[in-house]
């Protein structure tokens, strides 16, 4: 079955303590974002890959770090927790690459609920 | 710049009331449009999608959304709402090779509530 999973689904940690979220896809996607969703904002994009080795900043990238080693991992890096960064994250990836890459919809992860206290 | 924008972060329907969500854009080139839904506690699924093949564009669940380039909209309507259509709902846009490599701008999304 084609899917984005994500791990943890929930997790507490307090503030300080380096966290890993990992993101692994199974569609050969080359395209790989993470966001986080708060109430009220929407979806904010942290940070995106376009391809193995390749990734830049979204719109709210403080506070966090990302690598995309694989083509089918692309884990979210907490380095230093605080508690603003309390929020639903959700991971994506599509096709990118080329002009039918534009048309191309998004496949989600169901999430993780991150607190920190 | 180019920018999407989702008018009424609440909306409530009766049971079998017409559904319609609102979503303008701004673009100097023809974008790409999408609804996405999210049912509680999962990720977002989309709903539908434009792609400059037809102006008015069938999705699941009933769901469709009419591309009008005059009024830079693209509005998702259902005829008669369920209460499983209980929802957020985020319409996104994609700017073609012209735009942002960051592929899909979100709305800040309408939470469709029915009731009995």
């Amino acid at each position: 079955e084609a899917q984005v999973t994500q791990n943890p689904r929930y997790l507490i940690t307090v503030t300080g303590k380096k966290l890993t979220v990992t993101c692994s896809q199974n569609m050969n996607h080359e395209y790989m974002s993470w966001y986080r969703q708060d109430p009220g904002l929407g979806l904010r994009q942290i940070y995106y890959s376009m391809n193995v080795e390749v990734t830049d900043k979204g719109d709210v990238p403080e506070g966090y770090k990302v690598s995309r080693k694989e083509k089918r991992n692309f884990p979210l890096i907490l380095e230093s927790p605080s508690p603003n960064q309390t929020s639903l994250y959700f991971c994506a990836s599509k096709i990118a690459g080329g002009t039918f890459s534009y048309n191309s919809p998004l496949h989600f992860g169901n999430g993780t609920r991150l607190t920190v206290t | 710049a180019q920018s999407v924008t989702q008018l009424g972060s609440h909306v409530s329907v009766s049971e079998g009331a017409l559904v319609l969500l609102r979503c303008n854009y701004s673009s100097s080139v023809p974008p790409y449009l999408f609804w996405y839904v999210q049912y509680p506690n999962q990720g977002l699924q989309l709903l539908l999608k434009y792609t400059s093949a037809a102006t008015l564009v069938k999705g699941i669940n009933g769901f469709e959304a009419e591309f009008k380039k005059s009024e830079t909209s693209f509005h998702l309507t259902k005829p008669s709402a369920h209460m499983s259509d209980a929802a957020e709902y985020f319409c996104a846009v994609s700017f073609p090779p012209s735009g942002s490599a960051r592929q899909l701008t979100f709305g800040s999304g309408t939470q469709l509530t029915v009731l009995p």
